[in-house]
């Protein structure tokens, strides 16, 4: 069956960079599904902070686009998110998602890990 | 502020119906089929429960049921269960500026 997996540091300084891994199984990354990254804070509901294919294409929330990149290694059937200049308000559980129909339905989703941005 | 709206909190009866309503604009709800119903229970991943307004994922019970009317979106849960008490997210493919995907703010559920 289809796992995501999300990994990195759950404690990162402000201004520095966030750096998450999603480890999928059970299905290849190189598929013509879309692949997300959703937020959500503590206490908070949920943020769509993009999409990616493994095509190349990427897809930002406009609040994010400066400081977020998606990239994607198909050898590890792996995708990452980096997130630069981290205030305290990027603190949320970050998860990595794979859509099952186009326009953001999300079946599969990581557990999900808690990143906390703080000195 | 999220960009659909959805009431705070529901509340219901086990056995009643209960229905949460999400409201957009004309450049997400209102303008595409790509609305999705999400089920969270406390410490959990989120659940999808309805997605492209009306469609259900296999092994989602037929007791949850999606609609759509203009720019407001709706998931209604029949023969109320302890067990759906959660908080519920909906979301939409939106357009507007570019394209992108949006959430609501969350709906309590509570079985009385």
């Amino acid at each position: 069956q289809v796992q995501l997996q999300e990994s990195g540091p759950g404690l990162v300084k402000p201004s520095e960079t966030l750096s998450l891994i999603c480890t999928v199984s059970g299905y290849s990354i190189s598929s013509t599904n879309y692949w997300g990254w959703i937020r959500q804070p503590p206490g908070r509901g949920l943020e769509w902070i993009g999409s990616l294919h493994h095509s190349g294409i990427r897809n930002y929330i406009p609040t994010l686009k400066s400081r977020v990149t998606f990239s994607v290694d198909t050898s590890k059937n792996q995708f990452s998110l980096t997130l630069t200049s981290v205030t305290a308000a990027d603190t949320a559980v970050y998860y990595c998602a794979r859509e099952v129909a186009p326009g953001g339905n999300y079946g599969y989703w990581g557990q999900g890990i808690l990143v906390t941005v703080s000195s | 502020q999220s960009a659909l709206t959805q009431p705070a909190s529901v509340s219901g009866s086990p056995g009643q119906s209960i229905t949460i309503s999400c409201t957009g604009t004309s450049s997400d709800v209102g303008g595409y089929n790509h609305v999705s119903w999400y089920q969270q229970h406390p410490g959990k991943a989120p659940e999808l429960m309805i997605y492209d307004v009306t469609n259900r994922p296999s092994g989602v019970s037929n007791r949850f049921s999606g609609s759509k009317s203009g720019n407001t979106a709706s998931l209604t849960i029949s023969g109320l269960q302890a067990e759906d008490e959660a908080d519920y997210y909906c979301s939409s493919y939106s357009s507007s500026i570019t394209s992108h995907v949006v959430f609501g703010g969350g709906t309590k559920l509570t079985v009385l």
